[in-house]
């Protein structure tokens, strides 16, 4: 079954330096993957996606992901980071139903923290 | 803007009180989506509509129900909320079509905060 892994549970940055955080995939065939970045008490808001071609993928706010079969990873990437970038990121994969329909399986998140 | 509105964005209820959140959008999106969000954890899908057609996960409580009237508004039911359904629900959509190249990009909501008391 399709499942995405963020193995870091918090991670703490400090503002302008970089930032990248990590992601595995699981799955057999090449996956659709995205970032979403949801402020505290706030919905999800999609930062970028991957589903072929160029495997660096540009996002919004300077965001930007690279795709990388042979380690199964998807990380996101910023070079400088900004303390309007404390928020929690999901990483997601795309996950076929029998319907023929899908829906996304999230990974369980990343707090970013970031210091002055 | 089109968007996706959740109602209302904070929500307290008694233990056994039903209550009823409520999601609409302006995107036409065929596919709606329900999801429970504990703290610090992953959004967990509870259950998704296409068009009219209702999906239930397989391990989404009888407690949770819902209702798509049309294709703008689904509501979410909890029947008898008990103090561990307190938690953030996630409205979001999807324009899909079954086995054909759809963007699987799903616009969310911001949310309805449940207390539980």
């Amino acid at each position: 079954a399709q499942s995405v892994t963020q193995p870091d549970i918090h991670i703490t940055v400090s503002e302008g330096a970089s930032l990248e955080l990590r992601c595995n995939y699981s799955y057999g065939a090449t996956p659709y993957l995205f970032w979403y970045v949801q402020s505290p008490g706030q919905g999800l808001q999609l930062l970028l996606k991957y589903f072929s071609g160029d495997t660096l993928v540009q996002g919004i706010k300077g965001f930007e992901a690279e795709f990388k079969r042979s380690q199964s990873s998807f990380n996101l990437r910023k070079p400088s980071v900004h303390w309007s970038d404390a928020a929690e990121y999901f990483c997601a994969v795309v996950r076929r139903l029998n319907s023929g329909y899908s829906t996304l399986t999230f990974g369980k998140g990343t707090m970013l923290l970031v210091s002055p | 803007d089109a968007m996706v509105i959740q109602n209302p964005r904070y929500q307290v209820t008694q233990f056994g009180k039903p209550v009823t959140l409520s999601c609409s959008q302006t995107l036409n999106h065929n596919v709606m989506y329900w999801y429970q969000q504990k703290s610090s954890q992953a959004p967990k899908l509870l259950f998704h509509y296409y068009d009219k057609d209702f999906n239930n996960e397989a391990d989404t409580p009888d407690n949770f129900q819902s209702r798509r009237p049309n294709t703008s508004f689904c509501f979410l039911d909890i029947r008898s909320p008990g103090l561990g359904d307190a938690a953030m629900y996630l409205c979001a959509t999807s324009r899909e079509a079954p086995l054909a190249t759809s963007s699987y990009e799903q616009y969310f909501g911001p949310g309805t905060r449940l207390t539980v008391t």
